[in-house]
């Protein structure tokens, strides 16, 4: 099942707005990531931010996590037309004796509109 | 360094076929996972390794099976294909250690007719 779940499902905005997407997941985690996805193409990782950390930031993104609440945000500032993708939260969850998988969300499209 | 490698990037199978999907990474990587991408079901993980020699099952590993000889090669194989395998396929790899974010391969679009 899936762990993550991010919201929304679609987002469009204009561009130079700063656009919001939000993960909630399920178990304790190792980290929380996320990714970027181009049309017809692989998974790009963006960034990653362990569960003992609140906010990190790169360059223009701004992740924060909130382990009580279970649940993350990215932010995009000052979007731009080729941040058009999809975005994917992944949890690198910690399970009962040790085994680790990465579990990813459904994932929210973006559209930037120039 | 070329990364993360997956051959072909496109097949067309018919039902009870089987292949084999090729993924090879050169980034030394001990960590390597098979996900399944399906419109509005997310990634969805088949098989994974933590090293060679050692392998387990995801969400989702009936009708597949891996095996992982080399840290380099982590091939998966369709034992006798079917439509339900229709699918996007990725390979990616990172480090052992838990701060590093996966790195993934282009991805196999694969049709079971």
């Amino acid at each position: 099942s899936q762990q993550g779940e991010e919201d929304p499902q679609a987002l469009s905005i204009q561009e130079g707005e700063n656009a919001t997407m939000n993960c909630s997941y399920k178990t304790s985690i190792n980290n929380l990531q996320w990714y970027r996805q181009n049309s017809g193409r692989g998974l790009v990782h963006l960034i990653l931010i362990r569960s003992n950390e609140r906010e990190k930031h790169s360059g223009r993104l701004r992740v924060t996590l909130d382990t009580s609440k279970k649940s993350s945000s990215l932010l995009i500032t000052a979007s731009r037309a080729a941040d058009t993708a999809s975005y994917f939260c992944a949890t690198d969850a910690v399970y009962q004796g040790g085994s680790e998988k990465l579990v990813f969300g459904k994932g929210t499209k973006l559209t930037v509109n120039p | 360094n070329a990364g993360v490698t997956q051959t072909p990037k496109f097949q067309v199978l018919k039902t009870g076929q089987s292949m084999t999907l090729q993924c090879a990474q050169d980034m030394n990587h001990e960590y390597m996972s098979w996900y399944r991408q399906d419109p509005g079901m997310g990634l969805r993980l088949i098989h994974y390794s933590v090293g060679a020699g050692i392998t387990d099952q995801g969400e989702v590993p009936n009708g597949y099976n891996v095996s992982r000889s080399t840290t380099e090669d982590f091939p998966l194989r369709l034992l006798s294909a079917a439509p339900s395998q229709t699918s996007v396929y990725f390979c990616a790899s990172r480090r052992t250690v838990y701060d590093y974010g996966y790195t993934f391969g282009s991805g196999t679009r694969l049709t079971v007719v």
